[in-house]
């Protein structure tokens, strides 16, 4: 099993440019999720999702979207560039809602300038 | 939501050296997950507790929870090398789907 593969793995984009971070996962998990990792800041939720169809906002959806049309896919994306979008991004997954695991991808390096 | 506050936020020790790092809430805890982050990766679950007071050994290390389930703390014996990484708690809220995360204590183990 590849668990959850990101891609790509460093990206550098202009100001107003837009990407989309690629996260798929072959663990057959309901649930995905959407991180940043800023230096010293921790993990902060973006965007997560319970199920094929259905997402939700986390703690800091501006300046994000994303949709969930299979099981397998969780692609997030970036409108409009900012430099206060340079940070790690993390795809995670995991079966059940409450004291499964879960399992990162290995994370998109992103540089806003 | 609920704060999850870590300490200490760095910690650099010598190979052989006991430690130990802290996860507190001012909120009581419905469970809690540690992982380990090393440089360039995605965290890795370490452990889940789920019962206050509760006490899980993994090797050397060493997982608390709080009787009343407002804290929790890792316990490192004999830290080598390859302990080094970022340390994270997280919070798996009741009936929620979402789990917050502290910042981390960012542990370098020195030969």
């Amino acid at each position: 099993n590849a668990g959850v593969t990101q891609t790509p793995k460093f990206r550098i984009l202009k100001i107003g440019q837009s990407m989309t971070l690629q996260c798929t996962q072959d663990m057959n998990h309901n649930y995905m999720y959407w991180y940043r990792q800023d230096p010293g800041m921790g993990l902060k939720l973006i965007y997560y999702s319970v199920g094929a169809g259905i997402t939700d906002k986390g703690e800091v959806p501006n300046g994000y979207n994303v949709s969930r049309s299979t099981t397998e896919d969780f692609p997030l994306r970036l409108e409009l560039a900012a430099p206060s979008q340079t940070s790690v991004y993390f795809c995670a997954s995991r079966k059940g809602p409450t004291n499964e695991k879960l399992f990162f991808g290995s994370g998109t390096q992103l540089s806003v300038l | 939501t609920q704060l999850l506050e870590q300490s200490p936020q760095f910690l650099s020790i010598q190979e052989g050296e006991n430690l130990t790092v802290y996860c507190n809430s001012s909120s009581v805890f419905s469970s809690l997950q540690w992982y380990r982050q090393e440089p360039g990766e995605g965290p890795v679950l370490l452990v889940t507790v789920v019962t206050g007071g509760e006490v899980k050994k993994l090797k050397r290390l060493t997982f608390q929870f709080g009787d009343a389930r407002k804290d929790s703390s890792l316990h490192i014996t004999a830290a080598q090398p390859g302990d080094t990484g970022l340390y994270l708690c997280a919070e798996v809220g009741a009936g929620s789907y979402q789990l917050t995360f502290g910042k981390g204590t960012k542990l370098s183990v020195i030969p």
